[in-house]
């Protein structure tokens, strides 16, 4: 069965510090690994990992695969009160339905 | 453009109850998928489709029942509501199972079950 656990699961910071959150995985033939952000309602996509080593970028977003490892972190640098929400993690094998597996989640509060 | 569509957004049940939850989706997509979230948790999947007239339990399908006799709609039912089914429903699709396929979500529905 697939894993995803994410830590830490809840994180609050002042404005303009840097957080690092950590997402490792357990999955039969990984695809993908997909990084969210939730705030009230639905998830809103940030990034698809698919190759380790090779950083995506976002804005004050970013993010990276360490295939050896079984892990991901998202980095989010200045951090601002809009960056207040969770953000999941999720994982996705190559198999029919490509279904992904999501981890609990980072509540990250961000305060003035 | 409306992407992804779920209804109702709100709903409170009786134990016992039977309802179904709307999804539709107008990206012509062939994976779907519905996911609970209870408070402070992650995504459970449910059930999803990979294409009209298949589906398939996901995690948790236990309570549930799904369709899928078009490309668009995906409906979930709950036959016997329980408090244990009190939770965010999100349905979701994706056009295929390339990398780089995004998935989308709908805007939820927030399940009370009393």
């Amino acid at each position: 069965e697939d894993k995803v656990v994410q830590s830490p699961l809840s994180l609050v910071v002042h404005e303009g510090d840097t957080v690092t959150l950590n997402c490792s995985y357990e999955v039969t033939n990984f695809r993908s690994l997909l990084w969210y952000k939730q705030e009230k309602k639905a998830p809103t996509f940030l990034f698809m990992l698919t190759s380790s080593g090779i950083e995506k970028k976002s804005g004050r977003l970013s993010s990276i695969l360490d295939k050896k490892e079984l892990s991901s972190i998202l980095n989010i640098t200045a951090t601002q009160t809009g960056d207040s929400a969770i953000y999941l993690c999720a994982v996705e094998p190559e198999t029919s339905g490509s279904r992904l597996t999501f981890g609990e989640g980072t509540q990250l509060t961000v305060n003035p | 453009n409306a992407g992804v569509t779920q209804t109702p957004k709100f709903r409170i049940l009786k134990i016992g109850q039977s309802m179904t939850l709307q999804c539709a989706q107008d990206m012509n997509h062939n994976y779907m998928y519905w996911y609970r979230q209870d408070p402070g948790m992650g995504l459970k999947l449910i059930y999803y489709s990979v294409g009209a007239g298949i589906t398939d339990k996901g995690e948790v399908p236990n309570g549930y029942n799904v369709s899928r006799s078009t490309t668009e709609d995906f409906p979930l039912r709950l036959e016997l509501a329980a408090p244990s089914q009190t939770s965010v429903y999100f349905c979701a699709s994706r056009a295929g199972a390339l990398s780089g396929n995004t998935i989308y979500f709908g805007e939820g529905s927030w399940l009370t079950v009393v």
